[in-house]
């Protein structure tokens, strides 16, 4: 079946730290891989996505690559702030009898400390 | 400005009664879901809808139900027989055809059992 393992929290990092979290994927056929961000009492929102192999998702300073020979799409950023201080879900998309299946991984909360 | 709304924000409930959430969502999706989150997991399909006066049970359809009248609404019932409904109810949509299956959520509901 299709699944999503990504990496167990909470993670505690200082303003401007190195942020990395690991995602990795069992799939059939070809997936569209996703990151949502969830912050405090709000629903999910898209960070990021990517498509096909090789395709890197990109946006407020965060990135993933997609990568099928390891099935893995690792979040990253650079540079964190207090603001990043959320719950971080990767999830896959399958197309599956006529219609899309999102698969959820169990999310990683994410502290930012000034 | 197109998006999901869900109302209330906050409900309370008496055991033994049935409550009614409600979704609606202007951005002219067919097809919409509904999830159950819980504290430390990922998000659990409930029911999902691809068109109106259609709709499929999830991964966790017991003691919940739906209608899909209108393709801008997606009504969740939350019935008695659901043994443990205190949880976080979010709602989702998507593009049906021709998408890497992306999913808008809606604000959330969080609903408590007394």
């Amino acid at each position: 079946g299709n699944s999503v393992t990504q990496m167990e929290g909470p993670v505690t990092l200082s303003e401007e730290a190195f942020l990395t979290i690991n995602c990795t994927y069992t799939a059939t056929g070809y997936p569209s891989l996703f990151w949502y961000v969830q912050y405090p009492g709000e629903g999910l929102q898209l960070l990021l996505k990517a498509t096909k192999a090789d395709d890197k998702g990109s946006n407020k300073g965060f990135e993933a690559t997609y990568r099928k020979e390891t099935t893995s799409f690792h979040l990253e950023k650079g540079s964190v702030q207090v603001s990043d201080s959320a719950v971080y879900f990767c999830a896959l998309s399958v197309y599956i009898s006529n219609d899309y299946k999102l698969s959820f991984g169990a999310g990683t909360t994410v502290t930012v400390r000034a | 400005d197109g998006g999901i709304t869900q109302s209330p924000k906050y409900l309370f409930r008496k055991e033994g009664q049935n409550v009614t959430l409600s979704c609606e969502q202007n951005l002219n999706h067919d097809a919409m879901y509904w999830y159950r989150q819980d504290p430390g997991q990922g998000l659990r399909l409930i029911y999902y809808s691809q068109i109106v006066n259609d709709f499929q049970k999830g991964d966790i359809a017991e003691g919940y139900s739906v209608s899909r009248e209108k393709k801008e609404s997606f009504p969740l019932t939350v019935t008695s027989a659901q043994k443990n409904p205190t949880a976080f109810y979010l709602c989702a949509s998507s593009i049906r055809q021709g998408h890497s299956g992306e999913q808008f959520f809606g604000p959330g509901t969080r609903l408590t059992v007394l």
